[in-house]
């Protein structure tokens, strides 16, 4: 079974600061790495599908970086604000898609 | 275009009962995936399947069941329920990834269960 690791697990984050997480992957049989947003008592949403060694993914605020080779992503959120708080997931697709725990993210007014 | 839809949203189960929760997508999407959500440990994969005939295990398959007999529907049977099956299940799909299209999922609202 793939192993997919996020970190931090939590993390509390002041208003008005920048941040960023981390994702491990499998560097080997890679289709694409996805992140995903995930509020509390909701479904988990699709921010980025990111496919290509290099990618680098933005909406609004929020970003991501993909390193195929090496097995890792990075999100970042700048400029936090509270409606930021979330769970973010990211997922490793090859012929399955694996999750990881989740970075959970505290936004702190 | 309703989406992903899960049925029933809440269910209450004895020990040893048997049921089907309900998946059905509109999108035309080849793969669809169950995963049960449980504290601290994310969103685990059950079973999958990448189209209509097949299906497959994931990471934690034991005491579940699948089908895939038309490409919208993928229930997802618990054929004797037990406290440890206790969770929230998702349903998800999505475009196939097999094409290199690496497609995001949708997801269903969830099935909230409890076995006594």
């Amino acid at each position: 079974i793939l192993n997919v690791e996020q970190s931090p697990q939590s993390l509390h984050v002041q208003e008005g600061d920048s941040t960023n997480f981390t994702c491990s992957f499998p560097s080997s049989n890679f289709y694409a790495l996805h992140w995903y947003r995930w509020e509390t008592a909701k479904s988990p949403e699709a921010l980025f599908v990111m496919t290509l060694n290099g990618d680098e993914k933005k909406k609004g605020r929020i970003s991501a970086t993909l390193n195929t080779k090496e097995g890792y992503s990075y999100l970042y959120i700048k400029g936090s604000q509270p409606e930021d708080s979330a769970t973010y997931l990211c997922a490793f697709r090859d012929d399955k898609i694996i999750f990881g725990k989740g970075t959970r993210l505290h936004i702190l007014p | 275009n309703a989406g992903v839809t899960q049925t029933p949203k809440f269910q209450v189960l004895k020990t040893g009962q048997s049921m089907t929760l309900q998946c059905a997508q509109d999108m035309n999407h080849e793969y669809m995936s169950w995963y049960r959500q449980d504290p601290g440990m994310g969103l685990r994969l059950i079973h999958y399947s990448v189209g209509a005939g097949i299906t497959d295990q994931g990471e934690v398959p034991n005491g579940y069941n699948v089908s895939r007999s038309t490409t919208e529907d993928f229930p997802l049977r618990l054929l004797s329920a037990a406290p440890s099956q206790t969770s929230v299940y998702f349903c998800a799909s999505s475009y196939s990834g097999l094409a290199g299209q690496g497609g995001e999922q949708f997801f269903g609202p969830g099935t909230r269960l409890t076995v006594l």
